[in-house]
């Protein structure tokens, strides 16, 4: 299994334009999820999805949108990119697994916003 | 809003040496994770200890929880170079949402 695959690895985007970022997983996991991390402030959590058909809000959902039309597939889109919207983004899965629910994390796509 | 704060910031030991840090949060949960990152990586999962555990081991990890003062520690024992990382603590909002800390990053000298 290749696990979670994210692509690009690095994006270099300017104010205004938007773009998409890629997560698949081959796990079959029910749940993904796209968090963001910034120095000194962990990860923050962007959207989730529990399902296919199915996306929810996190704790930093303004300026992004999502979809998950297919188990496998979860991309995130940035609509305006803004500056700060500079960060690493991680997308990760996770399945059902009796409240002991573990993440799998992709390698991250490190995005610069000029 | 992070419901997990590690503490300290960075450690910096010695190889062969013992590596500690903390984690507090803030309201009741399921479970505590702990997780490490490698520089550049993605965060990869370590240990997860439910509520109504106080200790678990895996390999040369020892987790502990205390959900009276609402806090946990991770202990690495016998620490390598290959241990340099940054290592969270995520709590879980409910099954699958997890609020993660700051992050303790842990330099091994050699």
């Amino acid at each position: 299994n290749a696990g979670v695959t994210q692509t690009p690895k690095f994006q270099v985007l300017k104010t205004g334009q938007s773009m998409t970022l890629q997560c698949a997983q081959d796990m079959n996991h029910e749940y993904m999820s796209w968090y963001r991390q910034d120095p000194g402030m962990g990860l923050r959590l962007i959207h989730y999805s529990v399902g296919a058909g199915i996306t929810d809000q996190g704790e930093v959902p303004n300026g992004y949108n999502v979809s998950r039309s297919t188990t496998e597939d979860f991309p995130l889109r940035l609509l305006s990119a803004a500056p700060s919207q500079t960060s690493v983004y991680f997308c990760a899965s996770s399945y059902s697994d009796g409240g002991n629910e573990k993440l799998f994390f992709g390698s991250g796509t490190q995005l610069s916003v000029l | 809003s992070q419901q997990g704060e590690e503490d300290p910031q960075a450690l910096s030991i010695q190889e062969g040496e013992n590596a500690t840090m903390n984690c507090s949060y803030k309201t009741s949960i399921n479970n505590l994770q702990w997780y490490r990152q490698n520089s550049g990586r993605g965060l990869v999962h370590l240990i997860l200890i439910r509520s109504n555990e106080r200790e678990k081991h895996s390999g040369r990890l020892r987790v502990t929880l205390d959900t009276s003062k609402k806090s946990s520690s991770l202990l690495i024992t016998a620490s390598r170079a290959a241990d340099t990382a940054s290592y969270f603590c995520a709590t879980d909002e409910n099954d699958y949402k997890l609020s993660f800390g700051a992050g303790t990053t842990v330099t091994v000298r050699a």
